[in-house]
């Protein structure tokens, strides 16, 4: 399977405890991107990340958020003391280009956060 | 404000029927997708437009970027059941934001047998 793979599919967690959501891009992939999609709404982009590099987090917010793309292994969106407005699918993407470069998004399945 | 708007924002329509999907802003794009999203799963690309005035087909679907790349449009002939899904429409605003997607809030669309 050579997809974005996100782990875990469903992910429960009390007000106050950390979220931890993980991707694998595709292979070959080293720009990966991460949105998060309300019900009924479209995609909010949150952060676009090269291999140990931060290149635009302007759709993360300011606190409790924070995401990781390191050298090896998956990115990592870390949410701490969640709340119940953070409950929602969160989707990686990846593509193989930067920017610049008109290049398809590829999706993974989502992880979807309840908080309760 | 909503960068991208999309409408309708539902359609229920019997198999058979066309229709036609409108994506629209203000801004001038660069590019613009259009992915087709299925319940529990993740967005899948169907096309990519780059010029104004572009037209692709996708067996059933004819896929139109305006001429001032503020627009798009999507069209279904004969639709089927399996046609149903989440459709959204993605911008890219410049040259240097190529991936970087603004999505619009998408098209529920339902075909009945």
């Amino acid at each position: 399977n050579a997809g974005v793979m996100q782990n875990p599919r469903h992910l429960v967690r009390r007000r106050g405890q950390e979220a931890r959501l993980r991707c694998s891009p595709m292979k070959g992939h080293s720009h990966v991107y991460w949105y998060r999609q309300l019900p009924e709404e479209g995609l909010k982009f949150m952060v676009y990340l090269q291999k140990e590099n931060i290149i635009d987090e302007s759709g993360m917010p300011k606190e409790r958020f924070s995401a990781e793309f390191p050298k090896e292994g998956p990115s990592i969106l870390r949410i701490q003391q969640v709340v119940r407005g953070d409950s929602a699918a969160y989707f990686c993407a990846s593509s193989p280009t930067p920017p610049g470069m008109v290049s398809p998004l590829h999706f993974g399945n989502g992880t979807r956060l309840t908080v309760t | 404000t909503q960068l991208l708007e999309q409408s309708p924002q539902f359609l229920s329509i019997q198999e058979g029927e066309n229709l036609t999907v409108y994506c629209n802003s203000s801004s001038v794009f660069s590019s613009l997708q259009w992915y087709r999203q299925e319940p529990g799963e993740g967005p899948v690309l169907l096309v990519t437009v780059v010029t104004g005035g572009e037209v692709k087909k996708l067996k059933r679907l004819t896929f139109q970027f305006g001429d001032a790349r503020k627009d798009s449009s999507l069209h279904i002939t004969a639709a089927q059941p399996g046609d149903t899904g989440l459709y959204l429409c993605a911008g890219a605003l410049g040259e240097t934001s190529g991936s970087r997607l603004t999505f619009g809030e998408g098209t529920q669309l339902t075909v009945n047998p």
